[in-house]
């Protein structure tokens, strides 16, 4: 059973990045059928993706976060990460890893981590 | 990118059908997913594609498609039935098949 587990700082300061890995197991993250994806939920409100990577190492970013964001994906350890840089309140959020099947005709996520509370607060 | 619009909340008695709806442009050319999403816990994929349910969801959720707006029908809703429920599907301003984006979520209240 495939499994993905999210880790990284709970609280981070205003301005600094914030940085979490997924580790993925039960499953290779090398598979060409799959990309790996990072989305946010502000408390109380709904997802919102940020990106998503291809084990190649190429990667999709929401236009809206593109400027602050870098995912990157470590087949060696089978993990993938998520760095925002110059955090505000507004980043506060439970972050979730997700696997992201390719499929033309639509867009999933089958698989998510538990998810993470990340705050920003000094 | 795209945006996908969906009610904020919708309720129906125990055991009636409920038809929870998402609009938007790249509905015309692509099929939406659908997730549910208890309090506290990860979203969970209920359907994707035209109409495909993951091993382990209920034949009661079911999804359509027409134009630009994609539904998602639950035929005799249970109480634990009972979450918010998102539509995601692929940004058609986007020029690869990664891009992605969710509607708002709808909130189902069971009575």
């Amino acid at each position: 059973q495939l499994q993905l587990q999210e880790s990284g700082p709970g609280l981070v300061k205003p301005s600094e990045t914030l940085s979490l890995t997924c580790t993925v197991s039960g499953g290779s993250i090398s598979s060409s059928s799959y990309y790996w994806g990072w989305i946010r939920q502000p408390p109380g409100k709904g997802l919102e993706w940020i990106g998503s990577i291809y084990y190649s190492g190429s990667t999709y970013y929401n236009p809206s976060l593109k400027s602050r964001v870098t995912i990157s994906v470590d087949t060696s350890k089978n993990q993938f990460s998520l760095k925002l840089s110059s955090v505000t309140a507004a980043d506060t959020a439970v972050y979730y890893c997700a696997r992201h099947p390719v499929v033309a005709a639509t867009t999933l996520f089958d698989y998510w981590g538990q998810g993470t509370l990340v705050t920003v607060s000094s | 990118s795209s945006e996908l619009t969906q009610d904020p909340a919708v309720s129906v008695a125990l055991g009636q059908t409920v038809r929870i709806t998402c609009q938007g442009d790249s509905l015309r050319s692509y099929y939406a997913s659908w997730y549910q999403q208890k309090p506290g816990q990860a979203p969970v994929l209920v359907i994707y594609g035209k109409n495909n349910r993951p091993s382990g969801i209920p034949d009661r959720f079911s999804g359509s498609s027409s134009g630009n707006t994609a539904s998602l029908t639950i035929t005799g809703a249970q109480a634990e039935d009972e979450a918010d429920y998102y539509c995601n599907s692929r940004d058609s301003s986007g020029n690869h098949l990664a891009y992605v984006v969710f509607g708002g979520g709808t909130k189902l209240t069971v009575l």
